[in-house]
Order: structure tokens, then C-alpha cells, then sequence
């Protein structure tokens, strides 16, 4: 089956303590991109990755990191969180072109 | 840049009432992709439809329909005769040719019974 995973679905952490969010799809997407869902404000892109070892910065990227090592893996890194990265992650992978983004199930995001 | 804009943020209507969700858009390109998902209260993004540039024809799958006007960069979704299940958050978004997807900001549809 088509998909694109996130782990973990629910994360609860302490300020300043570093944590990865995973992201692997198995659809041999060469595009691949993280998204932060905020009430109002839509999904607004962090960082995106056009291919492996091929990585740029979105709307949002302060406070976050990202590696593309391999095709299939795509994981946020949060060196440092904060309270205002408290959100809803998407992580998405896609063709280029006229295709559409498959999306992961999201991350829950809890930063106190 | 580009831009997707959403402006009614909340819309409440009766089962069986049409909705219209409006979605209206920025770009300097030529070529463009125009989707719109999905995302119910469990919370993962449902694909439903995309439009590219130079497919100005409108499109229905049963109850939904899209109407994609270049002229006022305008790509709007149409429920007919709604049902408690439609209520969700729906979300335009608009990707450029080198693959940058911008979302709107979401309307949320509650359909009450």
C-alpha cells in the first residue's frame, strides 16, 4: 500500500530537550517536504527536499533541522524546542508536476 | 510568490443545504497545479481533486463539483445537498513549477442535521 509514515502520531516533551520526528514513504517520491498546521493559519511549508542530499528552507524553517540521507526518510529535527513549535506536523511526499502530495498521518506536537 | 487565500474561515450550514467553499489565488507562473484536500475531525488530509493551468474545464464527482476560473484565479468547491459527514476542514492549495505547494488558510464546513 501507497503511504507515507510519521512517527511518533502523538509527542509530549520538555523545552530545549532535542527530538526527531520520522517520516519514510514507499512510493519512490523524489519529492518530499514537512508542514506545520496552526488554527487559521493553514499548512505552512518548513522545509522541503527535491532529493536526496538536496534540501531548502520553506516559509518556516527557524528551530527546525532536516536530512534527506536516503530517498524514502525525510525526519525533522527539533535541536531545541520551544512552546510556540507546539503545532500539527504533516510531513508530505510527491511527484514533481501534476500529481498530488500523499501526507502522513500528522505528528501532535506538545512542547512545555 | 505565491498565494492561496480562503477568506470564509468557518461556514455552517443544514443537511441537505448546497455549499459553496471559495478559494482564490496568487502566482506569476503560467504553469500551475490547484488541489483540494480534505481534513476531517480524525485529522489526516484527504486528497480530492487537482487542476492543472491549462484544464479550465470544471469537473463534478457526485455531489462535489470544482469550478476553475483563470480569469479571476479562482478555483471553487461545491457541495450539493450537504450531509453531516462533508463536515471537515477543507483546504485549497496551488503548486508552482518548481514543485513549491502553498496552502490556504482552511474553512471549516459544519453540517448540522
Amino acid at each position: 500500500e501507497a503511504q507515507v509514515t510519521q512517527n511518533p502520531r502523538y509527542l509530549i516533551t520538555v523545552t530545549g530537550k532535542k527530538l526527531t520526528v520520522t517520516c519514510s514513504q514507499n512510493m519512490n517520491h523524489e519529492y518530499m517536504s514537512w508542514y506545520r498546521q496552526d488554527p487559521g493559519l493553514g499548512l505552512r511549508q518548513i522545509y522541503y527536499s527535491m532529493n536526496v542530499e538536496v534540501t531548502d528552507k520553506g516559509d518556516v524553517p527557524e528551530g527546525y533541522k532536516v536530512s534527506r540521507k536516503e530517498k524514502r526518510n525525510f525526519p525533522l529535527i527539533l535541536e531545541s524546542p520551544s512552546p510556540n513549535q507546539t503545532s500539527l506536523y504533516f510531513c508530505a511526499s510527491s511527484r514533481f508536476g501534476n500529481t498530488e502530495a500523499f501526507f502522513g498521518q500528522g505528528t501532535r506536537l506538545t512542547v512545555v | 510568490a505565491q498565494k492561496v487565500t480562503q477568506a470564509q474561515t468557518e461556514i455552517s450550514v443544514v443537511e441537505k443545504e448546497d455549499v459553496t467553499l471559495d478559494c482564490v489565488y496568487e502566482t506569476r507562473d503560467t504553469t500551475y497545479y490547484l488541489f483540494w484536500y480534505k481534513q476531517p475531525p480524525s485529522g489526516e488530509l484527504v486528497f480530492l481533486i487537482r487542476r492543472n493551468s491549462f484544464d479550465e474545464q470544471n469537473e463534478i464527482s457526485g455531489r462535489y463539483s470544482w469550478n476553475f476560473q483563470k480569469s479571476t484565479s479562482s478555483f471553487n468547491f461545491t457541495i450539493t445537498a450537504s450531509q453531516v459527514v462533508d463536515s471537515a476542514v477543507y483546504f485549497c492549495a496551488l503548486r508552482n513549477a518548481g514543485n513549491m505547494l502553498t496552502f490556504g488558510g482552511g474553512t471549516r464546513l459544519m453540517v448540522k442535521p
